[in-house]
């Protein structure tokens, strides 16, 4: 079955550190580009960044609010993408999922992971 | 950064009606970086229309996408009950990716 499983999600305090992890099945995840793309509680969707495959440079690409501060990383030896979040504020709460990014469009999405930053 | 506008931002029909959802770019928008999406209550997106008009995977010809420049149009053409959701529009450019704030679309 093709999917996205994303992991660690929790509580943190503003300041704080989290990752993220996303395991993915049911296709070649090493030629994938794949995303992050999170939502606020009750609000719309906002692109987080993107990691190219490494046949296509493995680069990466973020949004303004998060860049600097978050870093997203690979490992295609277990099929696994990570969102390492550092100096985490109050407005980086929100449901994380984990994209394939078919270039131009979000094409299958994980279930979400909750991040909530509070004291 | 190219902002996308949706409208109306609620939508209320009945079952076996038309739905006609609108998205404006603040600039235009190469047709091939502009999607849809549905999204329902507690999950995830799903992806419904990709470079415009082309349907995803197992999506139903019930649901259409047209448009060019800076106007784009999702259009259900008869409304089934698991149709009522909240639609996104999204577009690509400068290596980066925005999304429209969505409109609900409710039972009447």
């Amino acid at each position: 079955e093709v999917q996205l499983v994303e992991s660690g999600g929790g509580l943190v305090k503003p300041g704080g550190s989290l990752r993220l992890s996303c395991a993915a099945s049911g296709f070649t995840f090493s030629n994938a580009w794949m995303t992050w793309v999170r939502q606020a509680p009750g609000k719309g969707l906002e692109w987080v960044g993107r990691i190219k495959s490494k046949t296509d440079g493995g680069t990466t690409d973020y949004a303004a609010p998060v860049k600097g501060r978050f870093t997203i990383s690979r490992d295609d030896s277990k099929n696994t993408l990570y969102l390492q979040m550092n100096s985490l504020k109050t407005e980086d709460t929100a449901v994380y999922y984990c994209t394939t990014l078919r270039r131009w469009h979000f094409d299958l999405w994980g279930r979400g992971t909750l991040v909530t930053v509070s004291s | 950064e190219i902002v996308l506008t949706q409208s109306p931002g609620t939508l209320s029909l009945s079952p076996g009606e038309r739905a006609t959802l609108s998205c404006r770019a603040s600039q235009s928008v190469s047709s091939n970086y502009l999607a849809w999406y549905q999204q329902k209550p507690g999950q995830a997106p799903r992806l419904l229309i990709y470079g415009a008009s082309s349907r995803a995977t197992g999506i139903p010809d019930r649901f259409s996408g047209s448009g060019s420049g800076t106007d784009f149009t999702l259009t259900i053409s008869r409304l089934e009950p698991e149709d009522f959701a909240v639609y996104y529009c999204q577009q690509y450019g400068d290596s980066s990716y925005t999304f429209g704030q969505g409109t609900k679309l409710e039972i009447k």
